[in-house]
């Protein structure tokens, strides 16, 4: 596809389970972001893959959340035993490496915890 | 570390009116400063980067190092307009990673 995409666009869970959601980057993108939008506020910023070169996982909110990408494609973000508080939409974008700072956003996905 | 501020929330104005989203920064360094925008059920896409000092849909934004500030203005909004702004900042030599302000909903009414 031309855009990034990402899967599920909706996720309901019950509190406590794990859930993972996916993304593919545009072909060619070295850069990876994953960040955070919780209703009616601003985006939150998790994990930032770049290459081969070492995550800034600065962003992740605790050790239930984490991330993996292989090599320059997919990326999976994790959470593990959820709580209501991870109900949000997880937008993740991807960038050429050098690029003049434009992100190509996916659709998001909508993570909901009961 | 760097910061992005954007105070207002919501903003509505009517059609024809002159609109100005307001974005204030912090960074010690020198950075590059971008409008994104999300239309409703669209995905969030860039609207204009302040190095590239163009206009986008009539909008225009100019860094200002003194205030620390880099405002979206538009002389005459348009209902099309309707939409969530978000500023944001990259730190030189941090690679694309951008740091989002907290966003502006701005409705243009008829």
């Amino acid at each position: 596809g031309a855009g990034v995409s990402q899967s599920p666009s909706n996720k309901v869970t019950e509190k406590g389970k794990d859930v993972e959601l996916r993304c593919d980057p545009i072909s060619g993108h070295t850069a990876l972001y994953w960040y955070r939008q919780r209703l009616g506020q601003g985006l939150e910023f998790l994990i930032y893959f770049q290459g081969n070169s070492a995550p800034d996982k600065s962003g992740l909110p605790s050790d239930r959340f984490s991330a993996e990408r292989t090599g320059e494609s997919v990326s999976t973000l994790t959470i593990q035993r959820t709580q209501q508080e991870d109900s949000a939409v997880y937008l993740c974008a991807s960038s050429r490496a050098g690029g003049t700072g434009e992100l190509f956003f996916g659709e998001g996905s909508r993570l909901t915890v009961l | 570390a760097q910061r992005v501020t954007q105070p207002e929330k919501l903003l509505s104005v009517f059609k024809g009116a002159p609109v100005e989203l307001k974005c204030n920064y912090s960074y010690s360094g020198s950075p590059e400063l971008f409008w994104y925008v999300q239309y409703s059920r669209q995905r969030l896409q860039l609207l204009l980067r302040h190095i590239s000092r163009e206009s986008i849909k009539g909008f225009t934004a100019d860094l200002n190092k003194g205030e620390t500030s880099f405002h979206l203005k538009k002389p005459f909004a348009q209902e099309e307009d309707s939409a969530m702004y978000y500023c944001a900042l990259s730190a030189r030599f941090a690679g694309n990673m951008l740091t989002f302000g907290g966003g502006t909903r701005l409705m243009v009414k008829p």
